[in-house]
């Protein structure tokens, strides 16, 4: 049962490319969730996707776009990269919305450089 | 701005010590809180969740909630150097909510 995944798991651009992080869960979810996560700022919320067919902004959606393909999937854009969305990305799953009976799932994240 | 505030460490305490973490909001209305413990270089992972004022018991870990003090805490009984890792403090601000407000966490090392 592989849970969540996320490809690829490292990945160095040059200002101005772009790039598409994939997420896929086998889980039966239906949320799903893209987080980056910077040095001495927690993780930090940038798009959800509440259900297939939705997607929403959460805290820092500049500079992203999402994807939600189908229940399984949903990938994250970098249309210009920039050397601020240098970060690691984490994807995550969920049934229902995070609360005491129901918690995030993580893939093993993404280690982005932007040179 | 709803925010979470944790100190960020190192909290470092020996080996079957008790460590003791803290976490705070700035919401009074916040509906669910979590803990989630990361290994360096790994994914975190969920130890503790809790709604309800008081203690909740699993293990060697409690958390405890003071909503009144907005005010959340996680308490690491026989505290082992596998539990050296960094602890995230996580507040669902409103009921139904999708979006998880982390803390920027604190490192604790377990000292042999």
């Amino acid at each position: 049962n592989a849970g969540v995944t996320q490809t690829p798991k490292f990945q160095v651009l040059k200002t101005g490319q772009s790039m598409t992080l994939q997420c896929a869960q086998d889980m039966n979810h239906n949320s799903m969730y893209w987080y980056r996560q910077d040095p001495g700022m927690g993780l930090r919320l940038i798009y959800y996707s509440a259900s297939e067919g939705t997607t929403d902004k959460g805290e820092v959606p500049n500079g992203y776009n999402v994807s939600r393909l189908n229940k399984r999937e949903f990938s994250l854009r970098l249309e210009s990269a920039a050397p601020s969305q240098t970060s690691v990305y984490f994807c995550a799953s969920s049934l229902t919305p995070p609360s005491t009976n129901e918690k995030l799932f993580f893939g093993s994240g993404t280690q982005l450089s932007v040179l | 701005q709803k925010e979470v505030e944790q100190n960020s460490g190192p909290l470092s305490v020996p080996e079957g010590a008790i460590a003791s973490l803290n976490c705070t909001y700035s919401d009074r209305g916040s509906q669910s809180f979590f803990w989630y413990r990361q290994y360096s270089g790994k994914s975190p992972e969920l130890i503790m969740s809790i709604y309800s004022n008081g203690d909740k018991e699993d293990g060697r870990f409690t958390a405890q909630l003071n909503k009144a003090s907005q005010y959340v805490s996680l308490l690491i009984r026989d505290s082992q150097p596998s539990d050296s890792a960094t602890y995230l403090c996580a507040v669902n601000f409103g009921a139904g909510s999708y979006q998880l407000t982390f803390g920027k966490g604190t490192k604790l090392s377990v000292i042999p």
